[in-house]
């Protein structure tokens, strides 16, 4: 079935600092959507996107669908210590969740 | 949304056992997902289980190891069977409204 590559696997940054992760398929993708872990929690909704080369923007996080609807990004402009978590991007109707990047934030 | 609560929340079982993990919604669902996640790993899907028939399992998962009920449409049950270590994982129940999904917070199994 398809797959979606996630990178990076971690990252840890200065409070403050921006944030990227990025999902990458070899196929092109009906949908995408992008889930928060809190550690020890559960996966939450985020976002679904949709159409090809869309952004859309919730506060300081911004998502992105490629053009080709093969890639997608989540993007964290001046990540606070509420942002750390694992972020997942998962596609397709049985939503199969990409490996996740975990984000941990130096205050 | 949904509120889904699992029960139970964790627990520590020997190996060759069996333990059943219960999923309550407080809405009626068509479909329930359960899903695994071990540790430090993404989720997996393991089955959809659709109120009155059989659940229809993943690559790799088998309703000999991995039985599932749904009898009613605000109501699963997981059963992981026959346990080994390798079985330690976060099980979590899962439900769609629209595109959305909503997970329940989860059971966390550990297999000694």
């Amino acid at each position: 079935g398809q797959q979606v590559m996630q990178i990076p696997q971690y990252q840890h940054v200065q409070e403050g600092e921006d944030f990227t992760t990025y999902c990458n398929s070899s196929t092109t993708l009906s949908n995408i959507q992008w889930y928060k872990q809190r550690p020890g929690g559960h996966p939450v909704f985020l976002i679904q996107l949709v159409k090809s080369g869309e952004v859309k923007k919730q506060k300081r996080l911004t998502f992105q669908f490629g053009e080709a609807k093969k890639n997608s990004s989540l993007h964290i402009t001046a990540t606070q210590t509420t942002d750390v978590g694992t972020y997942f991007c998962a596609q397709g109707g049985k939503l199969i969740f990409g490996q996740g990047t975990e984000l941990s934030v130096k205050p | 949304s949904a509120v889904i609560s699992q029960k139970p929340s964790r627990d520590i079982c020997q190996r060759g056992t069996s333990l059943t993990i219960q999923c309550q919604v407080d809405s009626q669902v068509t479909m329930m997902f359960w899903y695994r996640q071990q540790p430090g790993q993404s989720l997996t899907l393991i089955a959809t289980a659709n109120q009155g028939s059989e659940a229809t399992y993943e690559s790799g998962f088998v309703i000999d190891k991995f039985p599932i009920s749904r009898p009613n449409l605000t109501f699963s049950t997981l059963t992981v069977s026959n346990m080994s270590p390798e079985d330690s994982s976060i099980y979590l129940c899962s439900v769609r409204f629209g595109y959305e999904q909503y997970f329940g917070p989860g059971t966390r199994l550990t297999v000694t």
